[in-house]
Order: structure tokens, then C-alpha cells, then sequence
């Protein structure tokens, strides 16, 4: 079975500062992505990872994968009080389980002046 | 585009009420799934779908039933409401593309009494 853990579950941030999340999986997969949700809305994809080493970032977000050992990170940089929401990981399947994904429990963000 | 449309977005039902949540997705998609999120638990899988026709039971499946008439629609049924069933409901749908994310619809609020 397949499960996924996120650390921290809750995250209070000053503005300015950095921070990483964690996200830890117990067994090997094709595919990572990281969400974003705002209270009472959608989600929003941020990234996908697909290969070890993968890194992608975007504005003061970035996310990394070793897939050796099944860990993703998403790392805060200067953080802004717009980026208050929870993120969440999930991993899929893998091979063609398209949309078969398992979710952490959500990184709640909340960043302070 | 609509992308994917969940309706209603809020409902109540008395223990023991039956429902029909709605799922339609205009981007052709043939993936499609049914998600539950309940607080500290992230979000969890329903029921799947990889095209018409073909289901496929998630994690958490008991209670409810899916059925894929058409690419378009994906709708979810409570056969018998329980207290244990107020959540928030998501539906997703993929285009089995190796790097694309899963798109979420707005989400239906449901509270059973």
C-alpha cells in the first residue's frame, strides 16, 4: 500500500523567511505533484516531478525529487504573505494509473507580516 | 473552456437519503476520478474511471456507486447517506499524458444530518 507523509502538518511563517516541506512516499513511483489549495476552493497544480533529480521552480516556490529516497521537497523562498494556503503531495500509480493518486495530509501555510 | 463542473456545490441530506453528486468534463479526457477530502486526511480516491464504460474502485469506495455512460460525465451516487460521509467531494479528470497534472473541479460541500 502506498502512503504518503508530509512534515510539517502545520507551518507558521514570517514574511522574508524560507522553509522547506517534506514529503515522504513508501514505494517507487512514476510520478510526484504538488498542490496548492486556498480555503474553501479548488486545487491548483504547482508542479510535476517525474524523474530523480527532477527540480522545478516557480517565483519563490521550488520542488525537488530523489526518487532513492522517496523524498520531495518544497522549498519556501522569502516567503510572502500570498503564499499562505495548503499544499499538499500526492504520487501516482505509476505506468498508465492516470489520475490514481495518493495524497499527503496537507501542509497548512500560514505566513505572518 | 468549463474544464471540469461539479454540481451542486453545497447539499444537505438526512441520514439515510440517497444522491447523485454530477461530474462533467469538456476537455475529453478519458481519466477520470472521485475524491473525498475530511480534515488532517489530505484527499482520498473514490471510485476511478479510465473511459467509458470502465470503473474501477479507490480507497475509500464503500457506500458509494459510479457508473461511466459517456467520456463526458462521471457522476457518484449515495445509496444510503451516513454521517460519515460529510466531506468534501472532488472530481478530477486527466488527459493520460505523461506530465499532466490531474484538473480538479470546485468541489460539492455535502452535510449529512
Amino acid at each position: 500500500e502506498l502512503k504518503v507523509e508530509q512534515n510539517p502538518l502545520f507551518l507558521s511563517m514570517q514574511e522574508g523567511k524560507n522553509y522547506t516541506i517534506y514529503c515522504n512516499y513508501s514505494t517507487t513511483s512514476d510520478r510526484l505533484y504538488w498542490y496548492r489549495q486556498d480555503p474553501g476552493k479548488s486545487l491548483e497544480s504547482l508542479f510535476v516531478l517525474l524523474s530523480n533529480g527532477a527540480v522545478k521552480q516557480e517565483g519563490r516556490l521550488m520542488a525537488s525529487l530523489d526518487t532513492k529516497a522517496r523524498l520531495s521537497t518544497l522549498h519556501i523562498t522569502a516567503a510572502v504573505h500570498d503564499l499562505s494556503a495548503t499544499y499538499f503531495c500526492a504520487l501516482e500509480d505509476g505506468g498508465t494509473s492516470y489520475g490514481k493518486l495518493t495524497f499527503g495530509q496537507g501542509t497548512i501555510l500560514t505566513v505572518h507580516p | 473552456n468549463a474544464g471540469v463542473t461539479q454540481t451542486p456545490k453545497f447539499q444537505v441530506l438526512k441520514t439515510g437519503q440517497s444522491m447523485t453528486l454530477q461530474c462533467a468534463q469538456d476537455m475529453n479526457h478519458e481519466y477520470m476520478s472521485w475524491y473525498r477530502q475530511d480534515p488532517g486526511m489530505g484527499l482520498r480516491l473514490i471510485h476511478y474511471s479510465v473511459g467509458a464504460g470502465i470503473t474501477d474502485q479507490g480507497e475509500v469506495p464503500n457506500g458509494y456507486n459510479v457508473s461511466r455512460s459517456t467520456t463526458e460525465d462521471f457522476p457518484l451516487r449515495l445509496l444510503s447517506a451516513a454521517p460519515s460521509q460529510t466531506s468534501v467531494y472532488f472530481c478530477a479528470s486527466s488527459p493520460g499524458i505523461y506530465n499532466s497534472p490531474l484538473h480538479f473541479g470546485n468541489g460539492t460541500r455535502l452535510t449529512v444530518t
